[in-house]
């Protein structure tokens, strides 16, 4: 079945540090893939989005490239800031149905 | 817009109570799901539906009940809680294309 696997965390980073946060799935087909983010206390937000190879999302200054040779979604930020703290979740929709299957998540804290 | 709206916001039960969980969304998705987040498990999904009538099991249905009955409402039943289902639950809504919509979400304790 579908899987996403990210790094584990947590990740401790200064503030305008470089963040690298790697996911690689396993699906059939051509997935879509996503990254939410969850702030303390709050439910998940759709951070950024691809869906078929080589697409790249972007938002908020973070960007992930859709590579389907390496099946991986990698999520990157130049410089993160203390209010990029938060849980960031990897995910793939197979698009037929539109289940999300979910990372366990990764969670960054970025000191100033 | 509201989005997805969940209530409770949190719930402590009783081994054994029954409790719905409640989900509204006012943007004419026809994809809902219930998912549940647990401590180093990311979220899995509990149950589906792809509109209104028609709904479906994900990963870890056991012990929860859904309907559909309209397409902005998507309920979940604990028909007998246990400590088990203990955790965070969340719904979302899709229309497909953009991605889920997720709801702020309902922690739920089981004693």
């Amino acid at each position: 079945g579908d899987s996403v696997t990210q790094m584990e965390g947590p990740v401790t980073l200064s503030e305008e540090a470089f963040l690298t946060i790697n996911c690689t799935y396993t699906a059939t087909g051509y997935p879509s893939l996503f990254w939410y983010v969850q702030y303390p206390g709050e439910g998940l937000q759709l951070l950024l989005k691809a869906t078929k190879a080589d697409d790249k999302g972007s938002n908020k200054g973070f960007e992930a490239t859709y590579r389907k040779e390496t099946t991986s979604f990698h999520l990157e930020k130049g410089s993160v800031q203390v209010s990029d703290s938060a849980v960031y979740f990897c995910a793939l929709s197979p698009g037929s149905n539109y289940k999300l299957t979910f990372g366990k998540g990764t969670l960054l804290t970025v000191n100033p | 817009n509201a989005g997805v709206t969940q209530t409770p916001k949190f719930q402590v039960l009783k081994t054994g109570q029954s409790m719905t969980l409640q989900c509204a969304q006012d943007m004419n998705h026809e994809y809902m799901s219930w998912y549940r987040q647990d401590p180093g498990m990311g979220l899995r999904l509990i149950h589906y539906s792809v509109g209104a009538g028609i709904t479906d099991q994900g990963e870890v249905p056991n012990g929860y009940n859904v309907s559909r009955s309209t397409t902005e409402d998507f309920p979940l039943r604990l028909l007998s809680a246990a400590p088990s289902q203990t955790s965070v639950y969340f719904c979302a809504s899709t229309s497909g294309v953009g991605g889920y919509t997720f709801g702020s979400g309902t922690r739920l304790t089981v004693v």
